[in-house]
């Protein structure tokens, strides 16, 4: 079976502070792991994936195997960042995609 | 066209009724999904179709019944449904059903039932 777990329902930060999301996973294959963001009256969209190794927005994610984690970071975080964000695994065969509960980022001016 | 497009936007049913919910795509994808989001909660996977099979249904009751007719096409026949499926249904859609693949969202059918 495959989970995903987001400790963190809120997260609550002023403009300008870094930021963390946390992500951890239980997967018995090798996983495939995305962040999908909601922006408020938007659709899901995918964020980043860890394949891709890129920073969109500002924002990285590291795979760490050894953690089983794939937490979001961003070093300043800006106001139009506040969103819904779901980290999400997807098994091997690539039709299942499990979401964490979600960690909503509010980000103060 | 680089959308997944979802209608109706909001839907309020009876126990009785028999409703569907529909969802297109014209990016060429192969792999289309529909999911089940309650109020504060992450989607849930409900059905995924793959080159227009049914290849995944995650335990849906028979009320919900999916149909793909073509490759961009994909609805959701909704039949003696109960309160507690009230929620906002998600349609997606990804190129082949690859595991490094990202699903594109469509926003979604709120659906009600009284």
């Amino acid at each position: 079976a495959q989970r995903v777990t987001q400790p963190e329902k809120l997260l609550s930060v002023f403009k300008g502070a870094p930021v963390e999301l946390k992500c951890n996973y239980s997967y018995s294959g090798s996983p495939e792991l995305f962040w999908y963001v909601q922006y408020s009256r938007q659709r899901l969209q995918l964020l980043l994936r860890h394949i891709s190794r890129e920073s969109i927005k500002g924002f990285t994610a590291d795979l760490n195997k050894g953690e089983t984690s794939f937490h979001l970071k961003k070093p300043f975080a800006q106001e139009e960042d506040s969103a819904m964000y779901y980290c999400a695994l997807q098994n091997n065969a690539g039709n299942m995609l499990t979401f964490g509960g979600g960690t909503r980022l509010m980000v103060k001016p | 066209d680089t959308e997944v497009t979802q209608t109706p936007k909001h839907l309020v049913m009876g126990m009785t009724n028999k409703k569907s919910l529909k969802c297109e795509q014209h990016m060429g994808h192969r792999a289309m999904y529909w999911y089940k989001q309650k109020a504060k909660k992450p989607p849930e996977l409900m059905f995924v179709y793959s080159y227009e099979k049914l290849s995944i249904n995650e335990s849906v009751p028979s009320r919900f019944s999916p149909e793909c007719p073509n490759s961009s096409l994909l609805n959701l026949h909704l039949h003696a449904l109960q309160p507690e499926d009230s929620a906002l249904y998600l349609c997606a859609s990804s190129l082949l059903g690859s595991s490094l693949e990202t699903q594109y969202f469509g926003p979604g059918t709120r659906l009600l039932v009284l």
